[in-house]
């Protein structure tokens, strides 16, 4: 079945404590991206990345980290996470970069809380 | 003033009862997306389309490039369809997607 993963699906942790989202995808699509969506704001792009070790800073990128170092895996990396974090996170994949006319396949959400 | 913007932003309507979410957008595209958010959260690609109407089961999706307008309609709509609908617009050579904020949709039995 073609699908997105992540994992964990919730998280609870603290202020400064490092944390790691990891998003995969199992129908070969080189271009993957991170989202996410707070009440009143919408979904927003924090990173993308066109290929294995090819990342771009989205439009909300400080204080998140990204990796492409195989095809399928595009992990989040929270350095520092502070409570401003605190969001519903989505990973989400396509063949061809989003700006262009294809599908989007979304991961099933990652909703974390920094305390 | 958003890029995307959605009308309702809540919307409640009986089951049967025909209806209709806006999506109008300022932005230069190719296509566009109808995505539709369970309450549990998880997203899934409805529609995607460059021109005219697209139909799905009860779910209808048409675009006017020239207005810079899309609708989506349910037919018939059940309680199930209870959900948020989000519009995302391509933005050719920037790499992303941006979306409208959502249309909360109840359907009451």
């Amino acid at each position: 079945e073609a699908q997105v993963t992540q994992n964990p699906r919730y998280l609870i942790t603290v202020t400064g404590k490092k944390l790691t989202v990891t998003c995969s995808q199992n129908m070969n699509h080189e271009y993957m991206s991170w989202y996410r969506q707070d009440p009143g704001l919408g979904l927003r792009q924090i990173y993308y990345s066109m290929n294995v070790e090819v990342t771009d800073k989205g439009d909300v990128p400080e204080g998140y980290k990204v990796s492409r170092k195989e095809k399928r895996n595009f992990p989040l990396i929270l350095e520092s996470p502070s409570p401003n974090q605190t969001s519903l996170y989505f990973c989400a994949s396509s063949p061809q970069p989003a700006g262009a006319y294809n599908e989007q396949y979304f991961g099933p959400g990652t909703r974390l809380t920094v305390t | 003033k958003n890029e995307v913007e959605q009308s309702p932003q809540n919307l409640t309507a009986q089951e049967g009862e025909f209806i209709t979410i806006n999506c109008s957008y300022s932005v230069g595209i190719s296509a566009l997306h109808w995505l539709q958010q369970h309450p549990g959260g998880g997203i899934v690609s409805l529609f995607m389309l460059s021109s005219g109407k697209k139909k799905h089961g009860r779910l209808i999706a048409t675009i006017n490039i020239q207005e810079k307008h899309s609708s989506l309609h349910i037919t018939a709509p059940h309680p199930r369809d209870s959900a948020v609908y989000i519009c995302a617009v391509p933005i050719q050579g920037a790499q992303k997607l941006v979306f409208g904020q959502g249309t909360r949709l109840t359907i009451n039995p």
